[in-house]
């Protein structure tokens, strides 16, 4: 147990839906990220977040829309995907940008478009 | 271009014996370096942080080592169990923004 839980584990969705990911860490951190795992290819950073602020968008699609109300949930609206947006999507957190420390990872969402 | 560059996809080794895995970066000069293991299926668990005024870290059967003239690092489980088996993935800072990145990481199978 990382202190870092995403919401669903897993996910499958049509193009035309609209679902969220969820994601919510109980470490007392303020910067959380977004990060988008495919097969075969290096975990992506997708969006930062640092002290609620979006400090990062990793030149991300605008059908993934992220969401960070507090310093303590993180969120990912998704809309109209397409076949390769389906990957294990993976939050984690920081105590904040840039403070040379390690990131806690949750255990991901795996996500699949049909 | 890929920047952070794990050069082994997959490494099998025997039980006992030493892994050693390579990560290889351009273009930037990190002020630290990160290891991390993922099991399948889940999200990646910290390891070892190395930062660049220090040549080598270690943590029990763990060692990492950081070359910023070279440009690399090496990570080295010794006395290596079945239950190392998994992937490992370096991730360093590669654009000064203090973003972590990850290379692909190498799939490590220790053989019984």
């Amino acid at each position: 147990e990382t202190g870092v839980t995403q919401t669903p584990r897993h996910l499958v969705m049509g193009m035309t839906n609209k679902k969220s990911l969820k994601c919510e860490q109980h470490l007392g951190h303020n910067a959380m990220y977004w990060y988008k795992q495919s097969a075969k290819k290096p975990l992506e950073l997708m969006f930062v977040y640092n002290f609620k602020e979006q400090t990062e968008n990793n030149s991300v699609p605008s059908r993934f829309s992220p969401e960070c109300p507090n310093s303590s949930h993180l969120f990912l609206h998704l809309h109209t995907l397409q076949p390769e947006d389906s990957a294990l999507y993976l939050c984690a957190s920081s105590p904040r940008q840039g403070s040379n420390t390690e990131a806690f990872f949750g255990q991901g969402t795996r996500l699949t478009v049909v | 271009s890929q920047k952070i560059e794990q050069n082994s996809e997959a490494l099998n080794i025997q039980e006992g014996k030493t892994a050693t895995l390579t990560c290889n970066y351009t273009n930037y000069s990190p002020a630290y370096l990160q290891w991390y293991r993922q099991d399948p299926g889940r999200g990646p668990v910290f390891l070892l942080l190395i930062r660049e005024n220090e040549k080598e870290k270690r943590k029990e059967r763990l060692k990492v080592t950081f070359d910023t003239t070279l440009k690399q690092s090496l990570f080295h489980i010794t006395a290596s169990q079945p239950a190392d088996s998994a992937t490992y993935l370096c991730a360093l800072d590669i654009t000064g923004a203090n973003n972590l990145f990850f290379g692909t990481g190498t799939r490590l199978t220790v053989i019984p």
